[in-house]
């Protein structure tokens, strides 16, 4: 069964330095979003993103993050310049289309410290 | 601010019984529902959609919707100690706007 895979699993980074979180979605899926969960918290929307660009964004997603899609199968969040506030597990989630299911990845989950 | 409300519980519930769990939301243009489950350190898991009003049964799962009322529900039953976890209401406007929307989840527990 398809499913959407993300690496890594885990990341730990410094304070202040860049990190790439990578996802590979679904392959008919046209849609692709990135939430992120704080511990003990709701998930919470970062991004959408469909016919490569950016359809919708949170107050969340602020200079510091940005998305790609460089090449036809990958999907990746970048954070600039990390801050503590930013340890979280990120999720990616893909969907065909209007009125069909969001799927989601296993999660990166990163840790800054 | 579209929200989406659930009981965060715990919700404790004997084995074999029958668990309900209840949403509610905001924006009356939602066209699209689903239940998610949660294991703790897990990523959301679907178990249902429903995209009219009534309900939709798949295997014990039955899911509810009423947009008169902005309310869905998630009934599992013959509850095993396995769907223990966090159950997610998720909501999704069909105009353009293809974001999700979670509530902050129940808690589901078990008890054998």
């Amino acid at each position: 069964e398809p499913e959407v895979t993300q690496t890594p699993s885990h990341q730990v980074t410094q304070m202040g330095q860049e990190v790439i979180l990578r996802c590979v979605p679904i392959s008919n899926h046209l849609y692709f979003y990135w939430y992120r969960q704080i511990l003990g918290q709701k998930v919470e929307f970062l991004v959408s993103f469909y016919n490569n660009e950016i359809s919708e964004k949170s107050e969340i997603f602020d200079d510091q993050f940005s998305v790609e899609r460089p090449d036809g199968s990958n999907f990746t969040l970048k954070i600039r310049s990390t801050k503590l506030e930013d340890s979280a597990m990120y999720f990616c989630a893909s969907f065909r289309g209007m009125n069909t299911e969001a799927f989601f990845g296993q999660g990166t989950r990163l840790t800054v410290v | 601010q579209k929200e989406v409300e659930q009981n965060s519980g715990p919700l404790s519930v004997p084995e074999g019984a029958i668990a309900s769990l209840n949403c509610t939301y905001s924006d009356r243009g939602s066209q699209s529902f689903f239940w998610y489950r949660q294991y703790s350190g897990k990523s959301p898991e679907l178990i249902m959609s429903i995209y009219s009003n009534g309900d939709k049964e798949d295997g014990r799962f039955t899911a509810q919707l009423n947009k008169a009322s902005q309310y869905v529900s998630l009934l599992i039953r013959d509850s095993q100690p396995s769907d223990s976890a966090t159950y997610l209401c998720a909501v999704k406007e069909n105009f353009g706007n293809e974001k999700l929307t979670f509530g902050t989840g129940t808690r589901l527990t078990i008890i054998p």
